[in-house]
């Protein structure tokens, strides 16, 4: 089956500075990748995602890249926020569905000011 | 989007007992609804897949006769963990399958059992 690594585990920049956090799957098959911030005692929200007929996916401060060659994706957040800290999960999904999802082990986004 | 409502939102029980945890798809219907664990600090586990109609696909692991899971009808789904010990404790969440779109949570159920 599928599995997906991420990292790091925990990131910390600085109010106004840029987050990375990258992702890498291991079923060549998956189509679709969604990333997903995760309150602490909430639903997981979904911030962006991409097909993996796109190579880059912008919405405002926030970006995601994927390489299908090398299997890996990444999420970028620019001009961070407080509000932006969180847990941010990546996920890939089979064709046919977005939602079976496979989850990374989440990254643990500290912004501070 | 599809919106997903789950009850309770936390529950605490006995060892021993059995806790009913519901899924509904309040304004679509969902013939395939997914069941993912979370512990605290970690990521969200797909305990299995619901299939309204028919029996439920667990993933490798996953006791079926622990967590029976059930889909009766289009808009609700119910995950049953069976004789629970406290390391059934975790953070319960479903999602709802709305075509090729993403995928909508529900507010997940925290189950301590003590």
């Amino acid at each position: 089956g599928e599995n997906v690594e991420q990292h790091p585990s925990t990131l910390s920049v600085q109010e106004g500075d840029s987050a990375v956090i990258k992702c890498t799957y291991s079923d060549s098959a998956s189509n679709y990748f969604p990333w997903y911030k995760q309150e602490l005692g909430k639903r997981p929200q979904l911030i962006i995602d991409i097909r993996s007929n796109v190579g880059e996916k912008k919405d405002q401060r926030i970006a995601v890249t994927l390489n299908k060659t090398a299997k890996h994706f990444s999420l970028h957040i620019t001009e961070t926020q407080p509000e932006d800290s969180a847990v941010y999960f990546c996920a890939a999904s089979p064709p046919g569905t977005a939602s079976k999802l496979t989850f990374g082990t989440g990254t643990r986004l500290q912004v501070t000011l | 989007g599809a919106v997903v409502s789950q009850h309770p939102s936390r529950v605490i029980c006995k060892s021993g007992t059995s806790v009913k945890i519901e899924c509904r798809s309040l304004d679509f219907q969902a013939t395939t609804m997914f069941w993912y664990r979370q512990f605290p600090k970690k990521s969200l586990m797909l305990m299995a897949t619901s299939n309204e109609g028919s029996k439920a696909t667990y993933e490798q692991g996953v006791e079926k006769d622990k967590f029976l899971i059930n889909h009766a009808s289009l808009t609700l789904s119910t995950l049953t963990v069976t004789s629970a010990h406290p390391e059934d404790s975790s953070f319960y969440i479903c999602s709802v399958q709305q075509g090729w779109t993403e995928a909508f949570f529900g507010q997940g159920t925290r189950l301590t059992v003590v």
